[in-house]
């Protein structure tokens, strides 16, 4: 079936340093993405999300692109601080899958000091 | 306060025990999932309901129940059908079913003795 992937499983990356985080997906009818943050023992936690008619999206400190001719997101942070250390999950969604949210696996960033 | 939670924190099941988890949300939304994620690993959906007395399954929906009888409330019950529990168990709302955010609860890790 389709799946959303993703590069890198870990990312190390040092306290001020930008990060970029990316997400590959198959499905070329996938409507719209998240990204969430997920804190060890907690629940995902909404960082921003694109629609498939934007290329780019902006947050606080966050950008995600989208790059829909060969089907990748990005996730970029800046001024990686040490409270951004987390697993970051991709997730899309489409009228195809009955609007299920498709996760990849995810990546860990750990930002060092 | 707003939001979506889960209770209990930690469960643990005994053989043949039916469990059941609880996923209350104040944000008035029609929308209802539930995921399991297994260690390293994305969520999966295991059912979703997208009104009052009405639910779908989902991609691992075997060995698993759901009742949706109130709007705030969609509880999951894990059945001794289900051989393989261990895993921490996400709850999820959108404001309706279709290409729209979800937001998570803080999660039930159930464990088997």
């Amino acid at each position: 079936g389709e799946s959303v992937g993703l590069h890198l499983p870990t990312l190390s990356v040092q306290e001020g340093d930008n990060s970029i985080i990316n997400c590959a997906y198959s499905n070329s009818a996938s409507d719209y993405f998240i990204w969430y943050k997920q804190e060890s023992g907690k629940g995902p936690q909404f960082i921003i999300d694109i629609r498939s008619n934007m290329d780019k999206r902006q947050g606080q400190r966050v950008t995600v692109l989208l790059n829909k001719t060969v089907k990748h997101l990005s996730l970029q942070i800046a001024a990686t601080q040490p409270g951004d250390s987390a697993v970051y999950f991709c997730a899309e969604n489409n009228e195809d899958s009955g609007y299920a949210l498709n996760f990849g696996k995810g990546t860990s960033l750990l930002v060092t000091p | 306060d707003g939001g979506i939670t889960q209770s209990p924190k930690y469960l643990f099941r005994k053989e043949g025990q039916n469990v059941t988890l609880s996923c209350e949300q104040n944000l008035n939304h029609d929308a209802m999932y539930w995921y399991r994620q297994d260690p390293g690993q994305g969520l999966r959906l295991i059912y979703y309901s997208q009104i009052v007395n009405d639910f779908q399954k989902g991609d691992i929906a075997e060995g698993y129940s759901v009742s949706r009888e109130k709007k705030e409330s969609f509880p999951l019950t894990v059945t001794s059908a289900q051989k393989n529990p261990t895993a921490f168990y996400l709850c999820a709302s959108s404001i309706a079913r279709g290409i729209e955010t979800q937001y998570f609860g803080p999660g039930t890790r159930l464990l088997v003795l």
